[in-house]
């Protein structure tokens, strides 16, 4: 079965500060997709970025950056020098490329709160 | 359309009413998505369409609920008699096809049953 594991209900940090959001997962397919998405206060879904489990290179883009490690199912996602803007609810999510739905399986979320 | 669009953003209803919530895909997206998310929860899928196949209705957690989508085009959710667990935020997301991974989220309808 897939799962997907979001620890942290709630972080709160200092404008600035850097922060990281853990996702651990579960599935018993080997290929499959992992996300992650902003839910901002105003509801929409915002796309991050989407890792192939084929590629375990880490990615950064601009100040967000996501160490994706096959061996401890984790694909961690890092904010460096937080800011007010990046206040919002995080998912990490899961597709399995060999279901034939291509549903996303969601972790909790994690709402980071980042304070002047 | 440039992006997912949903309506109504807000819905407040009685207990015991019906209500009809609406998602209008990407245009040329034949995969569309309906997921259900719980205040503090993540999301919970409730149905999928794809092109013209017959849906895959397994998330939908009661008969109240149902879904229609005409081809590749709109779709509604309908919830009969709701109750107040039925109080959530409903979002829609559409992909390219079920196999392009690509999913494109609603900002969602906010039911509020009371």
């Amino acid at each position: 079965a897939q799962k997907v594991t979001q620890a942290q209900t709630e972080i709160s940090v200092v404008e600035k500060e850097d922060v990281t959001l853990d996702c651990v997962y579960e599935t018993r397919d080997t290929t499959y997709y992992l996300f992650w998405y902003k839910q901002p206060p105003s509801g929409e879904l915002v796309f991050l970025i989407r890792r192939n489990s084929f590629d375990e290179q880490n990615e950064i883009s601009g100040r967000y950056s996501w160490n994706f490690q096959k061996s401890t199912s984790s694909f961690n996602f890092t904010i460096t020098a937080s800011q007010v803007v990046d206040s919002a609810v995080y998912f990490c999510a899961l597709v399995d490329r060999g279901s034939t739905l291509g549903r996303l399986y969601f972790g909790r979320g994690t709402q980071l709160t980042v304070w002047p | 359309g440039a992006g997912v669009s949903q309506s109504p953003s807000n819905k407040v209803t009685e207990k015991g009413k019906d209500v009809e919530l609406r998602c209008d895909p990407i245009s040329g997206h034949t995969a569309l998505y309906w997921y259900r998310q719980r205040l503090g929860q993540g999301l919970e899928f409730l149905i999928y369409f794809q092109g013209n196949s017959a849906p895959d209705k397994s998330g939908l957690p009661s008969d109240r609920f149902s879904a229609e989508r005409t081809g590749e085009s709109v779709s509604t959710l309908t919830i009969q008699r709701t109750q107040q667990e039925d109080s959530a935020v409903y979002l829609c997301a559409s992909t390219k096809s079920r196999d392009s991974y690509g999913y494109t989220f609603g900002s969602g309808t906010r039911l509020t049953v009371v």
